[in-house]
């Protein structure tokens, strides 16, 4: 079945750095949804991604479909502490409904 | 817009006993919403897909007669774990598409922790 290969798996990093992760698969996918999960809570979604090469940004968040189809990438800019979660990639193939997600990305900004 | 809500936030039961949890789309309507279990530090996992006024479709190696799932309006599904032991405990979320989205983007609830003692 399709999967997503989310990297890294963890990040650790300074207030104020930038962020960068990715989701590759060997499958194209026709949407691209980055979410981010607080202990606790369900994912909320951040970036929807639709055509390939589209480059969206929703504040400080950048996320890109690639050319590809096969892969994504999300960056943050200049991270807060309020950054922290976890961010995952999720794919979906076309006329299907259903998320292939990937592994997750765990963020800890220190102060 | 696109909000998702779920009730109870947590819920702690004996074992052999039955839990509803109710998923609520408040202000969109969804065809299809999704039934989700996440263990610690992983990612989700998808245990069902509903349709509203159809028999959900439940992903292998999931007990359709333990994981009992309704979805009986536009608006609202439920999940009933019946007779729930200690390895039923999880963190259970549900999501739910618009109705007529071209995109079936997935809006997710808060969650509902469930610990069966």
């Amino acid at each position: 079945g399709q999967q997503l290969n989310q990297s890294p798996q963890s990040m650790f990093i300074q207030e104020g750095e930038d962020v960068s992760m990715n989701c590759t698969s060997s499958s194209i996918f026709n949407t691209w949804l980055w979410y981010k999960q607080e202990p606790g809570e369900g994912p909320v979604l951040l970036i929807a991604l639709y055509k390939a090469g589209e480059l969206t940004s929703n504040g400080r968040l950048t996320a890109q479909f690639g050319i590809t189809r096969k892969d994504s990438f999300l960056n943050i800019s200049a991270s807060i502490p309020s950054d922290v979660g976890i961010y995952f990639c999720a794919g979906l193939i076309q006329g299907a409904q259903k998320l292939v997600f990937g592994q997750g990305t765990r963020l800890t900004i220190n102060p | 817009g696109a909000v998702v809500s779920q009730h109870p936030s947590w819920v702690i039961c004996k074992s052999g006993t039955s839990v509803k949890i109710e998923c609520r789309s408040l202000d969109f309507q969804a065809t299809t919403m999704f039934w989700y279990r996440q263990f610690p530090k992983q990612s989700l996992m998808l245990m069902a897909t509903s349709n509203e006024g159809s028999k959900a479709t439940y992903e292998q190696g999931v007990e359709k007669d333990k994981f009992l799932i309704n979805h009986a309006s536009l608006t609202l599904s439920t999940l009933t774990v019946t007779s729930a032991h200690p390895e039923d405990s999880s963190f259970y979320i549900c999501s739910a598409t618009r109705t007529n989205s071209p995109h079936y983007e997935q809006y997710f609830g808060p969650g509902t922790r469930l610990t069966v003692t």
